[in-house]
């Protein structure tokens, strides 16, 4: 079956670094989603990409859809405090009605 | 935007207990809603797609008799876990996506998760 392969699995970094996820499919998706969650909660939605070659931002959060259409990145700029948590990528594809497929998170940790 | 309230948040029961989960769309319409489930520091694993007025459509390895689903109206679906035993304890998520959003992939909004331990 589909598979999404998300990387790094975590990341230690500084307060005010900047940060980059990435996730790749086995096939093609028609669209691409990045979620946050934070203990004990559901995810939240940060970024939803429709299009090859798109690239979207949400205040200091960053994501392009791949022109492949098979991977998706993830970018954080000048991190703080709260950006700690799990961030998920998540992609449909056409000929799965519409579900969506979970990566297997990326846990972000920042140093004091 | 879009609100999923999830009822209850947290219960613990014995084994052998039926629970019931519920998912709401608060200020939208769900014609179809999904449940997840999620064990500690995995990802989140879809067990079930529930549709209004329809039967659910499980996922494979998913048993539909101990998960059952209930769709009964555009902002409310159920999930009962029958005779919940302790292997069965973990975080189950509901989502829901807005009516009329077919083939853009529309997001779907999650509520907060139901987190079921069982003794």
């Amino acid at each position: 079956g589909q598979q999404l392969n998300q990387s790094p699995q975590s990341m230690f970094i500084q307060e005010g670094e900047d940060v980059s996820m990435n996730c790749t499919s086995s096939s093609i998706f028609n669209t691409w989603l990045w979620y946050k969650q934070d203990p004990g909660e559901g995810p939240v939605l940060l970024i939803a990409l429709y299009k090859a070659g798109e690239l979207t931002s949400n205040g200091r959060l960053t994501a392009q859809f791949g022109i492949t259409r098979k991977d998706s990145f993830l970018n954080i700029s000048a991190s703080i405090p709260s950006d700690v948590g799990i961030y998920f990528c998540a992609g449909s594809a056409l000929n799965r009605d519409d579900k969506i497929i979970f990566g297997k998170g990326t846990r972000l940790h920042i140093l004091p | 935007g879009a609100v999923v309230s999830q009822h209850p948040s947290w219960v613990i029961c014995k084994s052998g207990t039926s629970v019931k989960i519920e998912c709401r769309s608060l200020d939208f319409q769900a014609t179809t809603m999904f449940w997840y489930r999620q064990f500690p520091k995995q990802s989140l694993m879809l067990m079930a797609t529930s549709n209004e007025g329809s039967k659910a459509t499980y996922e494979q390895g998913v048993e539909k008799d101990k998960f059952l689903i209930n769709h009964a109206s555009l902002t409310l679906s159920t999930l009962t876990v029958t005779s919940a035993h302790p292997e069965d304890s973990s975080f189950y998520i509901c989502s829901a996506r807005i009516v009329g959003s077919w083939g853009r992939g529309q997001p779907q909004h999650f509520g907060d998760g139901t987190r079921l331990s069982i003794l």
